[in-house]
């Protein structure tokens, strides 16, 4: 089975300075790996994916992530924080090659806050 | 039409009544999935359909829910004999293909709360 562990439920960071929300998954093959955003009252939006080739994907509003097979993680980056970029962010996989489908599987979410 | 769009965005149920929630799909999207999300969780899925075929619905959590997506478009999922336990967030969302590596788009949501 599937599955994506967030675990941070919070992170403050001050404008300016890099971000980094973490995550790791499972899956029993390669997985493709996905992240969203949610601002309150708004649907997930899209950010990143990550399928196959380069390890650091780009997205957008500058976010990045990095896929990093060996330790099963998959973290978003970002190199300076804005205080729009306060919201919540969802990890999420999709296994292909286990008959998981297209479902995506994701984690908790990690509540960002920018400060001034 | 420019995104996912559901309604209504907020419904509140007497426990005991039924209730159907509509989800317009991104137009030409092949693939739309459903989701619940609990208040601080992440979404959970529900169910997939390819057009008009339901090909997953293993995320169902009881025969109370009903999903359809007759003409292969717009997409209703019934809940009948709403309970406590139903008050979340359902969540649509599509995508343009059916290949596992195409993003979804998601709708903002409808708000269900039962009372």
């Amino acid at each position: 089975a599937q599955s994506v562990a967030q675990p941070e439920d919070q992170v403050n960071v001050a404008e300016g300075n890099p971000l980094t929300v973490k995550c790791t998954y499972s899956v029993s093959g390669n997985p493709y790996l996905f992240w969203y955003v949610q601002y309150p009252n708004r649907g997930l939006q899209f950010l990143l994916k990550y399928i196959t080739g380069d390890n650091l994907v780009k997205g957008s509003y500058g976010f990045e992530a990095e896929f990093n097979k060996s330790q099963t993680s998959f973290h978003l980056k970002k190199p300076s924080a804005l205080v729009s970029d306060s919201a919540l962010y969802f990890c999420a996989v999709r296994d292909p090659y286990t008959g998981g489908g297209n479902k995506l599987t994701f984690g908790t979410g990690t509540q960002l806050k920018v400060e001034l | 039409g420019a995104g996912v769009s559901q309604s209504p965005r907020y419904k509140v149920a007497k426990r005991g009544q039924d209730v159907a929630l509509r989800c317009d799909p991104i137009s030409g999207h092949v693939s739309l999935f459903w989701y619940q999300q609990a208040l601080g969780q992440g979404p959970e899925f529900l169910t997939y359909f390819q057009n008009e075929a339901q090909l997953d619905k293993s995320g169902l959590p009881s025969d109370r829910f009903f999903a359809e997506r007759p003409e292969g478009s717009v997409s209703t999922l019934k809940i009948q004999r709403t309970q406590q336990e139903d008050s979340a967030v359902y969540l649509c969302a599509s995508s343009l293909e059916q290949t596992q590596n195409t993003e979804a788009f998601f709708g903002q949501g409808t708000r269900l709360t039962v009372v």
